[in-house]
């Protein structure tokens, strides 16, 4: 069964305090790699598609980068406003199913 | 930005009735789908659809949920018999492929009394 494990389960910065967060999976052939926002009673907000080892993609103070095994999520010098619950999301490229596995999230505060 | 609507926002019914979950997907995607997440828990997916059918489902998505395209714009979520544990939010989603990311409502919190 594929199964994705992101980690910390919550993280605490203090503002301009860059940090890291990891999402490990095991699929049958990765197909994509999607890491999404999430802000508390809303729907998931998409920031990234991975699609093969070695791929890196950023927007604002986020950086995406992707290895046959995890991804990382590198957060530099965040501000209060970064503060959500970060989804990993993994598809596989085997199976013929198409739909992409959550994991439970990390859920980041910074404080000012 | 193309933005994918729910309604209602919050719904409140009683045990056994039936509830009807509304969203209006983004104008040029193909791909629908509907996911649950119970309060502290994860994203769960329920159903997806394409081209007027049902293309795959979770094994949560049993006889008490269908789903609708009733017209060229709307994609409904029913569930028939509602229970305590059918207490969640409820999101749907878009997308244009099956390769890119999805496009999420803000979701319908769903309390099942």
């Amino acid at each position: 069964e594929d199964q994705v494990t992101q980690s910390p389960e919550a993280l605490r910065l203090q503002e301009g305090e860059s940090s890291s967060l990891n999402c490990s999976y095991t699929v049958s052939g990765l197909r994509g790699l999607f890491w999404y926002r999430q802000d508390p009673g809303k729907g998931p907000e998409f920031l990234f598609t991975l699609y093969s080892a070695g791929e890196e993609k950023e927007k604002e103070r986020l950086k995406a980068t992707l290895t046959k095994k995890e991804s990382f999520l590198h957060i530099t010098a965040p501000k209060p406003e970064d503060s959500a619950t970060y989804l990993c999301a993994v598809q596989a490229a085997a199976g013929g199913s198409y739909i992409p596995t959550f994991g439970r999230g990390t859920s980041l505060i910074v404080h000012p | 930005e193309p933005e994918v609507t729910q309604t209602p926002s919050h719904q409140v019914t009683q045990m056994g009735q039936e509830v009807i979950l509304r969203c209006v997907p983004i104008s040029n995607h193909l791909y629908f789908y509907w996911y649950r997440q119970i309060l502290g828990q994860k994203v769960e997916f329920l159903v997806s659809f394409y081209n007027n059918e049902i293309s795959e489902k979770s094994e949560i998505f049993d006889d008490q949920f269908s789903v609708e395209r009733p017209d060229g714009s709307n994609f409904t979520l029913k569930i028939r018999s509602t229970k305590l544990e059918d207490s969640a939010m409820y999101f749907c989603a878009s997308s244009e492929t099956t390769a890119y990311g999805y496009t999420f409502g803000s979701g319908t919190r769903l309390t099942v009394v």
